[in-house]
């Protein structure tokens, strides 16, 4: 079964606006975060991480947010830019092994 | 939900050997598959694309003859690392992408397969 979630497939936002991406995870054990954007064509680039033992970590424009009482992760993107327009993958790490999302993908209309 | 497993997740090697690592679509048949490796800072960067029954499709740089992929099934698709070097050390990430009529194409990545060549 899926352990990282990504429970909303696409997602659209007006330029300028906040984009807010979702993941939910099941396992407690994971202990490291990841989020990735992909374009098409390309690998996954990675974007921003955390620890398990913060609960937010900044990097410009993008802010994830960890929820570890309701498994959730949250991606935050201010202001949204048409660049930012791809697929966004979330992670999570167990030991030496890593679980993906099946994606969002963000639409950043000009 | 759709899993994909990989074996083995940890090998470790002899410079000059070979080794293969599965990747397994288990409850969906996965018209295409694709074999990545981490690099620092954590990107994936994609190495191959197959689809089933046909020759894989290989991303610029990346050495067809030393990383062979077969994909001889929708639930099965093999990396095999040929004549292993230590630079050939890194972590590699199979993804199968489902599509059913005309929802949208779906990426389920691998847990990933750590190597190590001494």
């Amino acid at each position: 079964d899926q352990q990282v979630k990504q429970n909303s497939p696409s997602l659209s936002v007006q330029e300028g606006r906040i984009s807010i991406l979702n993941c939910d995870y099941t396992n407690s054990m994971f202990d490291y975060f990841l989020w990735y954007k992909k374009y098409p064509a390309e690998g996954p680039t990675f974007l921003i991480s955390i620890s398990s033992i913060k609960d937010k970590n900044e990097d410009g424009r993008f802010t994830v947010f960890l929820n570890k009482s309701a498994k959730h992760l949250s991606l935050h993107i201010v202001p949204s830019q048409p660049g930012d327009s791809a697929v966004y993958f979330c992670a999570a790490r167990f030991g030496n092994q890593f679980y993906f999302g099946t994606g969002t993908s963000l639409t950043v209309i000009p | 939900g759709a899993v994909v497993s990989q074996h083995p997740s940890r090998v470790i090697c002899k410079s000059g050997t070979s080794v293969k690592i599965e990747c397994r679509s288990l409850d969906f048949q996965a018209t295409t598959m694709f074999w990545y490796r981490q690099f620092p800072k954590q990107s994936l960067m994609l190495m191959a694309t197959s689809n089933e029954g046909s020759k894989a499709t290989y991303e610029q740089g990346v050495e067809k003859d030393k990383f062979l992929i077969n994909h001889a099934s929708l639930t099965l698709s093999t990396l095999t690392v040929t004549s292993a070097h230590p630079e050939d050390s890194s972590f590699y990430i199979c993804s199968g992408q489902y599509r059913s009529g005309t929802a949208r194409e779906t990426q389920y990545f691998g847990p990933g397969t750590r190597l190590l060549v001494l």
